[in-house]
This record gives C-alpha cells, sequence and structure tokens, in this order.
C-alpha cells in the first residue's frame, strides 16, 4: 500500500538557518503530495501542494519539488522564524478515488532566537 | 478558514461507555473524512464519506462506525470505549476527489 516516511524530529534551527525536511513515498500511480504544518493546539492546516512531477509547491517562504525519479518531496524554506515552529507533515493522496490521504508520522521544527 | 466545527473539542470517559464525536460543516463539500492522531503514527483514517449515506472505511476502523444523514454532518461513534481509542480525532472535508482536505480543530478524547 501507500506510504510516507519523512525524517524524525525534532529539528532545532537558529533563527534565519535553512530548512530542509525530508519526504519520500511509496505509490502506485501518480498521487497527489502535500505538505500541511500543526501549529500546538490546532488543527493541521495546508501549507503547499503538487499534483504532478516536476511541480513545485510554494507558500510562505516555503517550497518543495515533487520529484517523481526519487520520490521525493523535500520541504525547504531559506531563512527560518520563531514562528515557523510547528509540525510539519508529508502526505499523499490517493488516485483510486475518495481522495485519501496517507500521511507521514511528523516532524517537529522548534526555531530558536 | 474551512467551516468545520468539531464537538465536544475535549471529552474523558470510560471503558466500556458509548462515545459519539460530531463534525458539522458549512462548506457543503461532498468528502468528509475521520482521523486520528497518535505519537509516531502521524494521522491516520478511520472512516470517509463520499455523499450522504455512502461510507467507506480507512486504515484503522476497527471499534468505529460514521453515519452521514446530512451532507453537513458526520458522526463518529465509538460503540464501547477503549483505552486503546485515547487519541485526538480530527474531522477533514474535501469538495472534490482532486481538492486537498482541510482539517477541523480536533477532539482530544481521553478513555480511562
Amino acid at each position: 500500500g501507500d506510504s510516507v516516511t519523512q525524517m524524525e524530529g525534532p529539528v532545532t534551527l537558529s533563527e534565519e538557518a535553512f530548512l530542509t525536511i525530508n519526504c519520500t513515498y511509496t505509490a502506485t500511480g501518480y498521487p497527489s503530495l502535500f505538505w500541511y504544518v500543526q501549529y500546538p493546539g490546532e488543527g493541521l492546516q495546508l501549507l503547499l501542494k503538487a499534483t504532478k512531477a516536476d511541480d513545485k509547491g510554494s507558500n510562505k517562504g516555503f517550497e518543495a519539488t515533487y520529484r517523481k525519479e526519487t520520490t521525493s518531496f523535500h520541504l525547504e524554506k531559506g531563512s527560518v522564524q520563531v514562528s515557523d515552529s510547528a509540525v510539519y507533515f508529508c502526505a499523499l493522496s490517493d488516485q483510486g478515488g475518495g481522495n485519501k490521504l496517507t500521511f507521514g508520522t511528523g516532524t517537529q521544527l522548534k526555531v530558536e532566537l | 478558514d474551512a467551516g468545520i466545527t468539531q464537538s465536544p473539542r475535549h471529552k474523558v470517559t470510560e471503558t466500556g461507555t458509548p462515545v459519539t464525536l460530531r463534525c458539522h460543516q458549512t462548506e457543503n463539500h461532498r468528502y468528509m473524512y475521520w482521523y486520528r492522531q497518535d505519537p509516531g503514527h502521524g494521522l491516520r483514517l478511520i472512516h470517509y464519506s463520499y455523499g450522504v449515506k455512502d461510507t467507506d472505511k480507512g486504515e484503522v476502523s476497527d471499534g468505529y462506525s460514521v453515519s452521514r444523514s446530512k451532507t453537513e454532518d458526520f458522526l463518529l461513534t465509538l460503540e464501547s470505549a477503549t483505552s486503546s481509542q485515547t487519541s485526538v480525532y480530527f474531522c477533514a472535508i474535501s469538495d472534490s476527489s482532486n481538492q486537498p482536505q482541510h482539517f477541523g480543530d480536533g477532539t482530544r478524547l481521553s478513555i480511562l
């Protein structure tokens, strides 16, 4: 079945550092890929998405490129802020109908001054 | 923000009791989902609905049932709660099979 693997956290960075959170996937067909962010005590918010190979999703300075050849969708940001501290989830959507999401286990990011 | 309301937001109950969680949407979206979030597992799909009275099982459906009698409401029922069902439960909605899901704020359920 479908699966998503993302790097374990927590990831601790200083403000203005470069961020990479790795995400790889296993899926049949051509899934859509997503990054969601969860702030403490809140639900998940869609951060960005990509629906086909070589698409780049971007939002709020975050970017991720759908790499079919490496089955990856790594999240990057050039300069993190304290307000970026949250848990980040990589997910894929099946193409078999139902739009069901398969999530990675989440990566906690802590940004310090 | 997508109009999704989960109730209750917090609940503590005892093993063996029935529990119903409600998800209410004001977006008239066709698809609705229930997930549970547990440490080390991310979010896992319990059940989903693709229309009124149309539901299907997800990855972790054992011990749960759902109902959708109206477009706007999707109920998750634990017929006889067990401690292993202590979790945070999230509802999500989507208006089509190729659109992102939007999530509610979650229900924290503790079963003692």
